[in-house]
């Protein structure tokens, strides 16, 4: 069964600082996505990553796939107040044909 | 239209109730999704329909029934349901391949309330 795990899972921070998000995963895969979810809406996606070595990037927000490693990391960058919200990361299992697995979250807080 | 559309957006609803979320997705995608987020857990996927086949998390109780009539649409039948079925319902599309789930795109989801 894969297993998907994330750390932190809370995250308090201040403006203008920077961290990362760790994503861990059990199984063979290259395929995996970083979603956003504000407190009580949706999820909305943020970062396909399809390879090994794949880096994304958008505004402060940077993602990275090392699949030998089996770990992505969601890299914030000189946070800012608009960037608290709840990320996940989803692992497409090769062989499940059907499925995402999600981590936990983390619940990220910028404060001012 | 927006990509994926959820109604209705809140339901309260009584355990004797019957009632249907509805779900539907305008982007051509071939795979839809059930998926429930209760407070403090992961996301739990309950029912994939993809190439029109039905896939189910064994560990859903029979009190929620899916129904797919075609590749766009997608319903969640609720009866008797118990009070810590309480959630937030997302559905969500994907263009799937015998290989991969591919990118999913979200409702914006029914938030569940049972009295």
């Amino acid at each position: 069964e894969l297993k998907v795990e994330q750390n932190p899972l809370f995250l308090s921070m201040q403006e203008g600082k920077n961290y990362t998000i760790y994503c861990n995963y059990s199984t063979t895969s290259d395929r995996l996505y970083w979603y956003r979810q504000d407190p009580g809406k949706s999820l909305e996606s943020l970062f396909v990553l399809l390879s090994n070595g794949a880096v994304k990037q958008e505004g402060r927000l940077m993602a990275s796939l090392d699949t030998k490693a089996r770990l992505s990391t969601l890299h914030i960058t000189a946070a800012v107040h608009d960037l608290s919200a709840t990320y996940f990361c989803a692992v497409d299992e090769e062989t499940s044909g059907s499925r995402l697995t999600f981590g936990e979250g983390t619940q990220l807080t910028v404060n001012p | 239209e927006t990509g994926v559309t959820q109604t209705p957006r809140h339901l309260v609803m009584g355990m004797t109730n019957k009632k249907s979320l509805k779900c539907e997705q305008h982007l051509g995608h071939n795979a839809m999704y059930w998926y429930k987020q209760s407070a403090k857990k992961p996301l739990e996927l309950m029912f994939v329909y993809s190439l029109e086949e039905r896939v189910e998390n064994n560990s859903v109780p029979s009190r929620f029934s899916p129904e797919c009539p075609n590749s766009s649409h997608l319903f969640l039948h609720l009866h008797t349901l118990q009070p810590e079925d309480s959630a937030l319902y997302l559905c969500a599309s994907s263009q799937y391949t015998t290989k991969n789930t591919g990118e999913l795109f979200f409702g914006e989801g029914s938030r569940l309330t049972v009295l």
